[in-house]
Order: structure tokens, then sequence, then C-alpha cells
């Protein structure tokens, strides 16, 4: 069974960082893209940023680009997502899903508050 | 301001057909047949419920059908049920700039 647990989520101050994780069960990690799509509360959801099986291509959205950074280990199925420079409206659920064009797996998130 | 445009709200009755729209430009749904459809229930992740403008996953409803025309893409619900009731999202390719952009989200609600 296809399973991605997030993990890492918590209270951080403005202009704190937190690194957030995901690990994958039940298929062949290395072999897809993965995402970070996050949900702010009460909105809508906002992609975030993708990597590719090998790490070979990296893609963020603008409004990210510079503060947020995505990486993998496939060695522990894992998946990452550095945050640094957080701002309130960083404060979300983050989601990991995967999957390119569509994602068609996603875990449960964890919740990221920003917040003094 | 999301990049693709949906309807806040939308609502029917059991058995009811209804339809929720997502409007793009030509810089994404209408220049790629990568648009999808996800189902968040209140609490819960995202499930996919189309993808490929109109192909089902395993599993999903026939209930539910996509459709694309120019600029806007189309989800269906046929025979509504009490259980559809949910937020619905779609996500599109938007090319090697911007790449994936999520509609602003519709909330369905079963009377």
């Amino acid at each position: 069974e296809v399973q991605l647990v997030e993990s890492g989520g918590g209270l951080v101050k403005p202009g704190g960082s937190l690194r957030l994780s995901c690990v994958a069960y039940g298929f062949t990690f290395s072999s897809y893209t993965m995402n970070w799509v996050r949900q702010a509360p009460g909105k809508g959801l906002e992609w975030v940023a993708s990597i590719s099986d090998k790490s070979s291509y990296i893609y963020y959205a603008d409004s990210l680009k510079g503060r947020f950074t995505i990486s993998r280990d496939n060695a522990k199925n894992s998946l990452y997502l550095q945050m640094n420079s957080l701002r309130a409206e960083d404060t979300a659920v983050y989601y990991c899903a995967r999957g390119l064009r569509w994602p068609d797996y996603w875990g449960q998130g964890t919740l990221v508050t920003v917040s003094s | 301001q999301s990049a693709l445009t949906q309807p806040a709200s939308v609502s029917g009755s059991p058995g009811q057909s209804i339809t929720i729209s997502c409007t793009g430009t030509s810089s994404d749904v209408g220049s790629y047949n990568l648009v999808s459809w996800y189902q968040q229930h209140p609490g819960k992740a995202p499930k996919l419920m189309i993808y490929e403008v109109s192909k089902r996953p395993s599993g999903v409803s026939n209930r539910f059908s996509g459709s694309k025309s120019g600029n806007t893409a189309s989800l269906t619900i046929s025979g509504l049920q009490a259980e559809d009731e949910a937020d619905y999202y779609c996500w599109s390719y938007a090319g090697s700039s911007t790449y994936w952009v999520f509609g602003g989200g519709t909330k369905l609600t079963v009377l």
C-alpha cells in the first residue's frame, strides 16, 4: 500500500527555519518525481516545489524561490523541504505528493505555524 | 489570487448533476492536456479524481467526468450523493517558467 508520512512541522518564530521530511512506503520511491504542496488555514492548495526521480530537475513556485529548498534521499525513501526566513504567510499544512503530471498519492500533511 | 479561476461554491440535490469550471489562459489550461481534479474532504488530504483532462484513476466512480474547451476545463459529477460534498480543486501545467498552478477551489454542497 502506498503511504506518504510527513513530519517536522511545528511552531517557529518569524525569520526562523524548519526542515520537513516525508517518508515513502509501498512503492519504488526512486522512480517518481515528488512534490510539496501547501494549504494555508481555510485557503486553497498551493504548489510549492517538485523534484525529479534522480534530483536532476528541481522546480519551485516563483513566490518561494530562494527561501525553500527541496531535496531527496532515495536510499532512505525520503523527501525533504528546507524552509528558511519563514514568514507568517508560510503558515500552512504542508503535503508531500507523488508524481509529476498528476500527483496521485498524498500524505496527511504536517502543520507549520509561523508566529512570535 | 489563484492562477486558475473556479466558482467559490456550487450546490445540487441528490441525484442531480453539477459542473465545476476551471478557467485559465492560453498559457496553461488552453495549451496542455494536463488538467487534473482533486476532491478534498475537511481535514483530509486531496484525492485525485481526474487526470489528463478526462481520465479516471482506478477506483474513482464513473459519476465523475472531465472535459476541456479552450481555456476552460470542467468537472461534472452526475447522480450527486451526500458523500460528494467536499472541496474540489483543478490543477494544470502552466509552462516551463510557472510550472504548476491550482484553481482557488470550489465548495460543493449537496442539498
